[in-house]
């Protein structure tokens, strides 16, 4: 069974510049996540759907963050304009149900110059 | 004070050793426990959930202590594999947010 996907694997852009990431959960799961992970620490939830819903958001900066699931499948989360300090890994995870076990991706690794 | 605290490490420890990470958590309305394993430059995976009684998975232990709120994982005989960085994960009673520690960096050596 395919694993949570992510790309880019790795994104280098210059500040003020927009950037996207692409996530497509595991077959079947209605439960998508996406969290941040700055160096040294653990992972920060940003926002979580349920299907297309998102049901919890209260973390993700909406000055300049943003995240879609148009049809409850995969997903976006975009950055514009980035900022130095979103130099981070970009995690996203999904799940079966509420409450059940979450499987991550990858990751995307972004460096803003 | 953070959520999840933990000693960031890192632990370096011989092949065969035992070695054991705490935890602890601020929020007594936590009510899901769990220990993630993170590699170097890889995702998170669930290494396992944590309960009351306390769990074993072969080589590992986990032990819950909800009156000092706090979670400890022991990890027996050590391996060179087991080398990584282990995260302490709570979530609250009825979300399925998941809130992690910084993570306790085990190194093991030949």
């Amino acid at each position: 069974e395919a694993g949570v996907v992510q790309s880019p694997r790795y994104k280098i852009i210059e500040k003020k510049q927009p950037v996207a990431f692409w996530c497509n959960p595991i077959s079947g799961h209605n439960t998508l996540y996406w969290y941040l992970q700055n160096l040294g620490q653990g992972p920060e939830l940003l926002i979580r759907y349920e299907n297309e819903e998102a049901v919890d958001d209260s973390q993700l900066p909406k000055d300049r963050f943003s995240a879609e699931r148009l049809k409850g499948v995969d997903s976006t989360l975009k950055i514009q304009p980035a900022e130095l300090g979103d130099s981070a890994v970009y995690l996203c995870a999904s799940s079966w149900s509420p409450g059940e076990t979450q499987y991550f991706g990858p990751g995307t690794r972004l460096l803003v110059l | 004070r953070k959520e999840v605290e933990q000693d960031p490490g890192p632990f370096n420890v011989p092949e065969g050793a035992t070695v054991a990470f705490n935890c602890t958590y601020s929020n007594s309305a936590s009510q899901s426990f769990f220990w993630y394993r993170q590699d170097c430059r890889k995702e998170p995976k669930l290494l396992m959930s944590v309960y009351s009684s306390g769990n074993e998975d072969g080589r590992f232990t986990a032990q819950l202590n909800r009156a000092s709120q706090y979670i400890s994982l022991l990890i027996r005989d050590s391996k060179l594999s087991d080398s990584a960085t282990y995260l302490c994960v709570v979530s609250l009673y009825n979300t399925d947010k998941l809130i992690f520690g910084t993570g306790t960096r085990l190194q093991v050596f030949p």
